[in-house]
């Protein structure tokens, strides 16, 4: 079964501060890919960042950036110039498929809060 | 910018009520995804489809949970009957095949009293 792990039910910084939120998984598969999504108060989930298994260079989105540590399972994500805007709960989460996405497993979620 | 469309945003009922919630997914996607979101247990896979076919519904509680898609514009999802425990936020999210991307739609809040 896959798993998604994410330790941190909450973290707060000082806008314009870095933060890493940390994820572990568990999956049998080789080829998988891994993702932060981001749910603010509207609740829409929207996609932050994503990391293919076999790629070995961590993903980069403007400010967003991922630490892949395959080998470990931990997929860490890592928020530059935090703003409060970035207030939102975030979701690791794990598509397992080999082929086309079959679902997508997450974990229980970290909250975020940016402080003025 | 396209969306995926979920109706209704917010469904009030009564236990013992049918519910259904509709979802339009991206025109032109191929699978549809059924997720539940709860405090309690987070966000789980409810069912999936791929080109209107049903692949995986073991998520769901089959006694009472049905998904279906009439077209490839309409993804349905049923609880009949409604119980307390179906509380909950219910996504719909749609993608393609060969893209892991998915595009989540806004949920629907469901409460049963």
């Amino acid at each position: 079964a896959q798993t998604v792990t994410q330790s941190q039910p909450e973290m707060s910084v000082q806008e314009a501060e870095t933060v890493t939120l940390s994820c572990t998984y568990d999956t049998s598969e080789s080829n998988y890919y891994l993702f932060w999504y981001k749910q603010p108060p509207s609740r829409q989930m929207i996609l932050v960042i994503r990391q293919e298994a076999y790629k070995q260079q961590n993903a980069t989105e403007n400010r967003f950036s991922v630490n892949f540590q395959k080998a470990a399972k931990s997929f860490s994500l890592k928020i530059s110039d935090s703003q409060l805007g970035d207030t939102a709960m975030y979701f690791c989460a794990l598509d397992h498929s080999g082929g086309g996405a079959d679902g997508l497993t997450f974990g229980k979620g970290t909250h975020l809060i940016i402080q003025p | 910018d396209a969306r995926v469309t979920q109706t209704p945003r917010h469904k009030v009922t009564e236990m013992g009520q049918e519910v259904t919630m509709r979802c339009q997914p991206i025109l032109g996607h191929n699978t549809v995804f059924w997720y539940r979101q709860t405090m309690m247990q987070g966000l789980e896979l409810l069912a999936y489809f791929r080109n209107r076919a049903p692949l995986d519904d073991s998520g769901m509680p089959k006694d009472r949970f049905s998904a279906e898609m009439p077209d490839a514009t309409l993804a349905t999802l049923k609880i009949q009957p409604s119980e307390p425990r179906d509380s909950a936020v219910y996504f719909c999210a749609s993608g393609l095949i060969g893209s892991r991307d998915q595009v989540f739609g806004p949920g629907t809040r469901l409460t049963v009293l």
